[in-house]
């Protein structure tokens, strides 16, 4: 399985941005779509969006198109998510997670990392 | 907007069964949706249980299975353990790279 070291807690003022990465090891990178994942203190999963494993195409919620961004670093097995005009319900732990095949099948997840947006 | 729904809570006694459900709001949910079951603890990041509907990955212990059940994706617990008490969420993929997870079933082992 793919190990996920996410980057750490971020703070942020309402209308800012904010970029997540996501390390992967122990398994070829590339191989895999790689999804976020968020939750909301005390709340359900929610479904982000997801990036190819070439990095050529990306999917994501309707809720976050016009400001959200997924990218991938081949080279540093790294997976990035950017979210724009941040809002306090961004509040969020955000999890990034491998997908072998696409389907959903989410093996390997990252440690999360904790957004807090705050006026 | 889809939405997926589940049971927000239920209860089981110890060795007994119970079973959840994942309905969209889209229409029957079938195989052609790879329903995925995960598994989340307090404070852990969920843990994947059940893919394509009724596959297990080789961590998953015997006792849950996926089936579909009435147009909706189902997860089965047999013989409860403690250990069980958990949220489980589905995953349900709509096609074109989208997916929406179930609103989400808190199990009480009581």
């Amino acid at each position: 399985q793919v190990q996920l070291v996410q980057s750490g807690a971020e703070v942020k003022k309402t209308g800012a941005s904010v970029k997540i990465s996501c390390k992967a090891s122990g398994h070829t990178f590339t191989s895999y779509y790689t999804h976020w994942v968020r939750q909301a203190p005390g709340q359900g999963l929610e479904w982000v969006g997801l990036i190819s494993p070439g990095g050529d195409r990306s999917s994501y919620a309707q809720k976050f198109q016009g400001r959200l961004t997924m990218s991938r670093d081949t080279s540093t097995a790294t997976v990035y998510m950017e979210l724009r005009s941040l809002r306090s319900e961004d509040t969020a732990v955000y999890f990034c997670a491998t997908d072998l095949f696409g389907y959903g099948d989410l093996t390997s997840w990252g440690q999360g990392t904790l957004v807090t947006v705050s006026s | 907007q889809t939405v997926v729904t589940q049971e927000p809570s239920l209860t089981v006694s110890p060795g007994g069964t119970v079973t959840l459900t994942c309905a969209s709001s889209t229409g029957a949910v079938t195989s052609n949706n790879y329903p995925n079951w995960f598994q989340q603890k307090p404070g852990q990041a969920p843990r994947a249980l059940i893919y394509s509907t009724s596959k297990k990955h080789s961590w998953t212990p015997a006792r849950f299975s996926g089936s579909l059940l009435g147009g909706k994706a189902a997860l089965t617990l047999s013989g409860v353990q403690p250990e069980d008490e958990a949220d489980y969420y589905c995953l349900v993929s709509y096609g074109g790279g989208t997916y929406v997870f179930g609103t989400g079933t808190t199990v009480t082992v009581l």
